[in-house]
This record gives C-alpha cells, sequence and structure tokens, in this order.
C-alpha cells in the first residue's frame, strides 16, 4: 500500500476529446510525476511537479499538460486525444530529500482507451 | 542519453529455480538503480534500489548488486515461487534528468507449480 489513490481506474474517451485524470499522494510528498504506460511496454515519463510547479518534462508534446495543488493532490490533462494515447496512466509520488533523489511510489493508474 | 536494457522475455521457471534477469544501463554520472515490479492489473511497486556502486539492494528474496565496472544491475532469486509471477523493470533515475524514473521494457516472469 503506496497510498497513492488514482481515478478513475478506466476511462473511454473518443478521438479529438479532452480528459482529465487525477492522482491523490502521500501526505509530505511535494514531488509527483506523470508516466504513460503502453500496452507491453515500460513506462515513459511525462513530467515531474514539485510545490505545485513543474520541473520536468520527457518528450511528450504540450497537450499534454499538469497541475499539482497545496492538498498534495494532481491533474494530468491530455487535449485532443488520439488513439495512440490509449495507454495506462501512473502516478507516482515522492518524498522531499536533501539530496533531490527520493524513491518514487506507484498509484494502481489509470487505464484510458481512445476509440 | 539515459537508457536501460532488460533481457527479453517471457521467462518460465518451475518453483524453486533460480531466477536471473539481466539489466544494463547506459548514464552520463552517477545514477541510482530500481527494480520495480508490476503484478497482472496493478500499478508498479518498488522491489528493490540501490543508488551507488557495489551497493546491494534486496527484498523478498529478492538480490541486485549495483555494477559500475559492467553497468548492471541483474535481478536475482535463488528459489522463485508461484507468487512471483509478474512483470519485472528495472529503471535509472539521475540528477541531470530531474530524477525522473528511465524504465527497461519490462521482462515478464511465469512461475509454474
Amino acid at each position: 500500500e503506496t497510498g497513492v489513490t488514482q481515478s478513475p481506474t478506466h476511462l473511454i474517451k473518443t478521438r479529438g476529446q479532452q480528459v482529465t485524470l487525477r492522482c491523490s499522494s502521500q501526505s509530505g510528498h511535494n514531488t509527483v510525476s506523470w508516466y504513460q504506460q503502453a500496452l507491453g511496454q515500460g513506462p515513459q515519463f511525462i513530467f515531474q511537479y514539485y510545490r505545485e510547479e513543474e520541473n520536468g518534462r520527457g518528450n511528450f508534446p504540450p497537450r499534454f499538460s499538469g497541475l499539482q495543488f497545496p492538498n498534495y493532490s494532481s491533474e494530468l490533462n491530455v487535449n485532443a486525444l488520439e488513439l495512440d494515447d490509449s495507454a495506462l496512466y501512473l502516478c507516482a509520488s515522492s518524498p522531499d530529500s536533501p539530496s533531490g533523489q527520493e524513491t518514487q511510489y506507484f498509484g494502481p493508474g489509470t487505464r484510458l482507451l481512445v476509440l | 542519453g539515459n537508457s536501460v536494457t532488460q533481457m527479453e522475455g517471457p521467462v518460465t521457471l518451475s518453483e524453486e529455480a533460480f531466477l536471473t534477469i539481466n539489466c544494463t544501463y547506459t548514464a552520463t554520472g552517477y545514477p541510482s538503480l530500481f527494480w520495480y515490479v508490476q503484478y497482472p492489473g496493478e500499478g508498479l511497486q518498488l522491489l528493490l534500489k540501490a543508488t551507488k556502486a557495489d551497493d546491494k539492494g534486496s527484498n523478498k528474496g529478492f538480490e541486485a548488486t549495483y555494477r559500475k565496472e559492467t553497468t548492471s544491475f541483474h535481478l536475482e532469486k535463488g528459489s522463485v515461487q508461484v507468487s512471483d509471477s509478474a512483470v519485472y523493470f528495472c529503471a535509472l533515475s539521475e540528477g541531470n534528468s530531474g530524477y525522473a524514473l528511465n524504465f527497461g521494457k519490462g521482462t515478464s516472469l511465469l512461475v509454474t507449480p
């Protein structure tokens, strides 16, 4: 039990629509990261937020955006959905560390299907 | 850039067999190394980690040693159980990439009774 929850668990959208996925981190975990995991692949880093500011981004287009809130919740928004956006979306949180490097704890994920 | 390469699966073993899953990495600095496990229909769980060369991570009978000279972090277990059936991911994180996790493609393990 990591204490990281995500909603919804499953979602079906059509191409061109917009979607918002939600994550609730553990209390005290000020860093949240989002990953996309296509079927049969390893997770790919989308972006990371620290104390409500984006502080790192992977190779994803701007239609992938995020927000982090002071209550340890966060959102991943995807605009203009494409068929290739069908995947499991994982949220991971980590506590502050003087070294800046701490273990990331994952939620169960949201499975998105784009038709 | 950073990358992780894992052995291709699926790996099928009989219960109580010895397990090795190979993982090698490419990094520009001094990464931390991780093994995560994903059971069917679930998210990722941290299995073990090592943060510097020659460190050994261990958990639930699994072990992996951070080998800088061979840039490897192979996962081993002396006697697998049916409940170990899952997908195993090797990953690294490094400061120059904001400590984002860089994953391998995963290795599926099936343990039969």
